[in-house]
């Protein structure tokens, strides 16, 4: 049980461009969502956390308006990077929690490259 | 504001042979200590939560321990497959965020 997806795994697109990713939890209800950026050999860096039906709560530095998140399911959340440049190409990882356990369950992540 | 450090960076060690991996914490609450396992290129693995100081829970060759003040990840007569990179996280209370130390990574020698 609680595994979650992300969709997709590898990407890479030019600078301007907009990608999305997606988020799903396959078998629990996800009341929240978080979404982290990894950089080579560090940690995870928490970019926001979405609750279902609400607006995202974005860490301090991270542009709302580049990072646009939108929780519209249970099972659903999307991470889409506007206008990407070279300097966003980063691994960015989802999780999500279910109503009543504190415990996070991780997607594999995915790898964007902006060239 | 929290704190959270894990030591050693690295640890290599020979198959079979038994070591701890530690997490110390700063925080002015505690609601939970989790222990994650990443694979290079992969997301965080949950391995356990941890609520209060005493507590212990095992899996496998895996075994976590909390104080006050600091986690323990005991792993015993470690296999190759066991190589990875450890996280630790923290949260408060009254708070969803998870704060992470930067990991130890483990490599097991056959």
């Amino acid at each position: 049980g609680a595994v979650v997806s992300q969709h997709p795994s590898r990407v890479i697109c030019k600078s301007g461009t907009s990608v999305k990713i997606e988020c799903r939890s396959l078998d629990f209800q996800a009341t929240t969502m978080f979404w982290y950026r990894q950089f080579p050999k560090q940690s995870l860096m928490l970019m926001a956390t979405s609750n279902e039906g609400s607006k995202a709560t974005y860490e301090q530095g991270v542009e709302k308006d580049k990072f646009l998140i939108n929780h519209a399911s249970l099972t659903l959340s999307t991470l889409t990077v506007t206008s990407a440049h070279p300097e966003d190409s980063s691994f960015y990882i989802c999780s999500a929690r279910a109503g009543a356990r504190y415990e996070q369950y991780f997607g594999p992540g995915t790898r964007l490259t902006v060239t | 504001e929290d704190q959270v450090t894990q030591s050693p960076e690295a640890l290599r060690l020979q198959e079979g042979e038994s070591s701890s991996l530690n997490c110390s914490y700063t925080v002015s609450g505690l609601r939970g200590l989790f222990w994650y396992r990443q694979d290079p290129g992969k997301g965080p693995e949950f391995l356990f939560t941890l609520y209060s100081a005493g507590e212990e829970k095992e899996k496998e060759r895996l075994k976590a321990t909390l104080t006050k003040k600091e986690s323990f990840l005991h792993i015993t007569a470690p296999k190759p497959e066991d190589s990875a990179t450890y996280l630790c996280a923290v949260q408060e209370p009254g708070n969803e965020k998870l704060t992470f130390g930067t990991g130890t990574r483990l490599t097991i020698i056959p």
